[in-house]
């Protein structure tokens, strides 16, 4: 089955530090999504890529976080500097679209433990 | 905008309890509805969808059923298993995916 892969799976940093995650989408999907999920809380979106254009980052702080899909698949999303509030786990997901019906398929997540 | 409440964990029930965990929505239009869940230290799976009203998803021995009079998405199960303990997650999708908070589900020998 296909999977949607996330690397590094854990990541532990100092606050002012740089980090970034990579995400792998499944082969053929147009649309890959970054979510942020805080403890204890629903995941919420980040940002969202259609191939390689972004159509939605209303709720990423662009002062400090920063994200790419550069050919359209895979993609970065860095964080710079760190701050103590930016631990969670970044969630990765893809569809084949951004039709309202389509399923997203998640990967196991990248979690950040900022120190 | 779109929003999603559901009930609120954690809930511990005993193996071959009945599960149901409530999920309410607002949102405009007619959102597709999606329960997902999360198995400790993994990312999200898709449980079950229901994409228009009186559809009803089912997966695993869980369903619910869209219901748009009551603007609701509750998920059951007759008889829950130990391995049925997660977190699992109501979500709306219009224009983007919306989640509720989770609610956390242990299940006991």
């Amino acid at each position: 089955e296909a999977e949607v892969a996330q690397s590094p799976r854990y990541k532990i940093t100092e606050k002012s530090q740089a980090v970034a995650f990579w995400c792998d989408p499944i082969s053929g999907h147009a649309t890959l999504y970054w979510y942020r999920q805080i403890l204890g809380q629903g995941p919420e979106l980040l940002v969202q890529f259609q191939d390689e254009s972004v159509v939605d980052d209303s709720q990423l702080p662009k002062d400090r976080f920063s994200a790419e899909r550069l050919k359209g698949v895979d993609s970065t999303l860095k964080i710079q500097p760190a701050e103590l509030g930016d631990s969670a786990m970044y969630l990765c997901a893809s569809s084949r679209t951004d039709s309202g019906a389509n399923v997203l398929t998640f990967g196991a997540g990248s979690r950040l433990t900022v120190l | 905008g779109d929003s999603v409440t559901q009930m609120e964990g954690p809930v511990t029930l005993s193996e071959e309890a009945c599960l149901t965990i409530n999920c309410t929505y607002t949102a405009t239009g007619y959102p597709s509805l999606f329960w997902y869940v999360q198995y400790p230290g993994e990312g999200l799976q898709l449980l079950l969808k229901a994409t228009k009203a009186d559809d009803k998803g089912s997966n695993k021995g869980f369903e619910a059923t869209y219901r748009k009079e009551t603007t609701s998405f509750h998920l059951e199960k007759g008889s829950v298993q130990v391995s049925d303990s997660a977190v699992y997650f109501c979500a709306l999708r219009n224009e983007k995916l919306t989640f509720g908070t989770g609610t956390r589900l242990t299940i006991i020998p």
